[in-house]
């Protein structure tokens, strides 16, 4: 079956600085990548949605400047958390499908991240 | 505003017997409902989904249902096993294939 690979599975950080987050699919093409966020006791939430070669659209209260998104190949999407806050620790999935979405979702494992 | 709820956070069950899991949604625009089975510190892993145009769609131990009219759909697994444990999130899917969560639903299978 599809699979995606999230990397890394945790990191910690020092405010202020950046981490890069990359999902990988590994045996199919993914069109469009979605990227979402979990805080504790809540619902995952969709952050982005990106497709290869073009802008990623952000959802409503989500800073693009803050979390830059590049997809750019059909196997790679990365999210970058810039100059870090505390407030951004949370739980960071990506998720790709396979052109129409009919197909499936395919989740990454997540990250966990700590901004200290 | 949320727009899918699933508002028992957990249910416990015994080992054999009917597991259900209930989730409710707002917007009449969803055309496709996903649930979802998911550990701690892991990404979902799909279980079944349901097209809003039909009722019914079952899969061995997984029957998913759907009341349109209610905007209510349900989780059947039957028989309940241990390793049935886990959270279970429903989704539902609008325009741009975005999906919309619940909070999840803890199920605990007892031996």
């Amino acid at each position: 079956g599809a699979v995606v690979s999230q990397h890394p599975s945790w990191v910690i950080c020092k405010s202020g600085t950046s981490v890069k987050i990359e999902c990988r699919s590994l045996d199919f093409q993914a069109t469009t990548m979605f990227w979402y966020r979990q805080f504790p006791k809540q619902s995952l939430m969709l952050m982005a949605t990106s497709n290869e070669g073009s802008k990623a659209t952000y959802e409503q209260g989500v800073e693009k400047d803050k979390f830059l998104i590049n997809h750019a190949s059909l196997t790679l999407s990365t999210l970058t958390v810039t100059s870090a806050h505390p407030e951004d620790s949370s739980f960071y999935i990506c998720s790709a499908t396979i052109g129409s979405s009919n197909y499936g979702y395919t989740f990454g494992s997540g990250t966990r991240l700590t901004v200290v | 505003d949320q727009q899918v709820k699933q508002i028992s956070p957990s249910l416990s069950v015994q080992e054999g017997r009917i597991s259900i899991l209930n989730c409710d949604y707002t917007n009449s625009m969803f055309d496709y409902f996903l649930w979802y089975k998911k550990y701690p510190a892991e990404g979902p892993t799909f279980l079944i989904s349901i097209s809003s145009i039909k009722d019914k769609n079952e899969d061995g131990r997984f029957t998913v249902f759907l009341n349109k009219s209610a905007k209510h759909l349900s989780l059947h697994i039957v028989p309940s096993q241990p390793g049935d444990s886990a959270v279970y999130l429903c989704a539902a899917r609008s325009s741009g294939d975005k999906l919309t969560f619940g909070t999840g639903t803890r199920l605990a299978v007892r031996p």
